[in-house]
């Protein structure tokens, strides 16, 4: 078993619906979370970045992090087709600067 | 803020040559850089952590003879692919850790490399 679990997807979702995005991991010693945006052939982008439990906004996009199930969640809102690309979650214990990353779930907006 | 730089953004080279990849924090320090290797439809793996001054850890596996990093400063890091094989041809992308932040990593736009 993975220390964390994301479903690569493709996920295919019209333009303007909410989109959202999981990742479940098994290692309750996390305590950062982040979700990074990656277009193709270029470096992941720092979308969310979170502490512990609870959720996070940032215009369109809302982070939610619940550690007693182990599962983290990325919602973007009135999605655009520009919003197409691969979403990776990543998580670092709290000493431990090593980001222990998703597969990346590759997102397609339609519009 | 939070500018992440690598170059070159492509490089073709032959069998046996080596590469050279930069990576700079624009505008701001990094204690600690992260070099990471990418295949086509996967996610991210770590080769390698770079502290400023001191030699980089890497992980179980890659060739510390063979991908070489100096970290010579608090704003730049380097990753030299020697004796490039076909088989090293990769996404090869850096990341800066900013002091400031303490936690939060930022990513370069990565480095195509195609070894002929």
């Amino acid at each position: 078993q993975k220390e964390v679990e994301q479903d690569p997807g493709p996920l295919s979702v019209p333009e303007g619906a909410i989109v959202s995005l999981n990742c479940t991991y098994s290692n309750s010693a996390f305590q950062y979370f982040m979700w990074y945006r990656q277009y193709s052939r270029k470096g992941p982008e720092l979308l969310m970045y979170t502490y512990s439990s609870g959720n996070k906004e940032d215009g369109r996009f809302t982070a939610q992090v619940d550690k007693s199930s182990k599962y983290i969640s990325l919602f973007i809102s009135d999605s655009q087709p520009s919003d197409s690309a691969t979403y990776l979650c990543a998580m670092q214990w709290d000493s431990n600067y090593q980001l222990i990353w998703g597969a990346g779930t590759k997102l397609i907006i339609k519009p | 803020g939070a500018v992440v730089s690598q170059h070159p953004s492509w490089v073709i080279c032959k069998s046996g040559t080596s590469v050279k990849i930069e990576c700079r924090s624009l505008d701001f320090q990094a204690t600690t850089m992260f070099w990471y290797r990418q295949f086509p439809k996967q996610s991210l793996m770590l080769m390698a952590t770079s502290n400023e001054g001191s030699k980089a850890t890497y992980e179980q596996g890659v060739e510390k003879d063979k991908f070489l990093i100096n970290h010579a400063s608090l704003t730049l890091s380097t990753l030299t692919v020697t004796s490039a094989h076909p088989e090293d041809s990769s996404f090869y992308i850096c990341s800066a850790r900013d002091r400031r932040t303490y936690n939060e990593q930022f990513f370069g736009p990565g480095t195509r490399l195609t070894v002929l």
